[in-house]
C-alpha cells in the first residue's frame, strides 16, 4: 500500500509570491490533516478534511492560506502572498474513515514540503 | 485548547542503555497518545500509541506509559540502538464524533541520540 504523498519535497519563492503544495492520502483514507513544523518547534494543526468537506480549520494562520480537497482525494495548500514567517515543513497526514472508529485515531503521515521564503 | 509539553529536549545515550522521554498534557478530553519517530528527511513515523482506556502498552523494545490523573505520559525505549536514533514526538488528541479522525496537538519534539 503506498504511503502519503507530498509534493514537492523543497520549495523556494521570494515573497509576495504564490505556492502550491499537493498531498496524496493514503487510498481510501476519508480524514486527510495539514501540519506545520517552523524550525525547532512543535508540529503545529493547520486543518483537517473529512472527505471534501473541512472539519477544522482552526489552526489556519490567515487568510493567505487556503485549502482545498475536491473530490475528496487529493488536497492542496495554497499561499498567496508567502511572507517570510510561512518558512517551515508543511506536512499532510492521512487516517481512515470515522466507521473504523479504532483506526481512524492512526495518522499517517508524508515526508513533509520544506517551504523557504527569501 | 490543548497544550503539550516534552521534555528532554535532546537526550544522549549508550547503546544497549534505556531511554525514557515524559509528556504532559493539559486538555483532560484527551483520550488518544500518539508517539511518532522522525528520522532526517523523512515524515513523523507512527510508532506506538495508547488510548485513554489502558494505563500501559508494549511493543518489543518500546512501551508507553499513561497516568490519566496527573495527565502525564511516556514513551520508554529499552535496549536501545543506533537506529533508534532519531526526533520522537509526542501527541495528545481526542476523536471526533462527526466523521471520525482527531486533531492532535504535539509536543516540541527529543533529539535521541544513541551512542556507540
Amino acid at each position: 500500500e503506498a504511503g502519503v504523498t507530498q509534493f514537492p519535497s523543497h520549495s523556494v519563492i521570494e515573497k509576495g509570491q504564490t505556492v502550491t503544495l499537493r498531498c496524496d492520502p493514503i487510498s481510501g483514507h476519508d480524514n486527510l490533516y495539514w501540519y506545520r513544523r517552523v524550525m525547532g518547534k512543535e508540529i503545529k494543526f493547520l486543518l483537517h478534511f473529512v472527505k471534501e468537506s473541512k472539519q477544522d480549520e482552526s489552526g489556519m494562520p490567515n487568510n493567505r492560506f487556503l485549502a482545498e480537497r475536491t473530490g475528496g482525494t487529493y488536497s492542496t495548500l495554497k499561499v498567496q502572498p508567502a511572507e517570510l514567517e510561512d518558512s517551515g515543513v508543511y506536512f499532510c497526514a492521512s487516517s481512515q474513515g470515522g466507521r473504523f472508529r479504532d483506526s481512524s485515531y492512526e495518522q499517517y503521515f508524508g515526508p513533509g514540503t520544506r517551504l523557504t521564503v527569501t | 485548547g490543548e497544550n503539550v509539553e516534552q521534555h528532554p529536549s535532546t537526550l544522549s545515550v549508550q547503546e544497549g542503555d534505556s531511554a525514557v522521554i515524559k509528556c504532559t498534557y493539559s486538555d483532560s478530553a484527551s483520550n488518544y497518545f500518539p508517539w511518532y519517530k522522525q528520522e532526517l528527511g523523512k515524515g513523523p513515523q507512527l510508532i506506538i500509541d495508547i488510548r485513554s482506556n489502558v494505563g500501559e502498552k508494549k511493543d518489543q523494545r518500546i512501551a508507553v506509559t499513561l497516568n490519566k490523573t496527573a495527565k502525564h505520559f511516556s514513551l520508554h525505549i529499552t535496549e536501545t540502538q543506533p537506529e533508534d536514533s532519531a526526533v520522537y514526538f509526542c501527541a495528545a488528541g481526542h476523536f471526533i464524533l462527526t466523521g471520525g479522525g482527531n486533531k492532535l496537538t504535539f509536543g516540541t519534539g527529543t533529539q535521541l541520540k544513541v551512542e556507540l
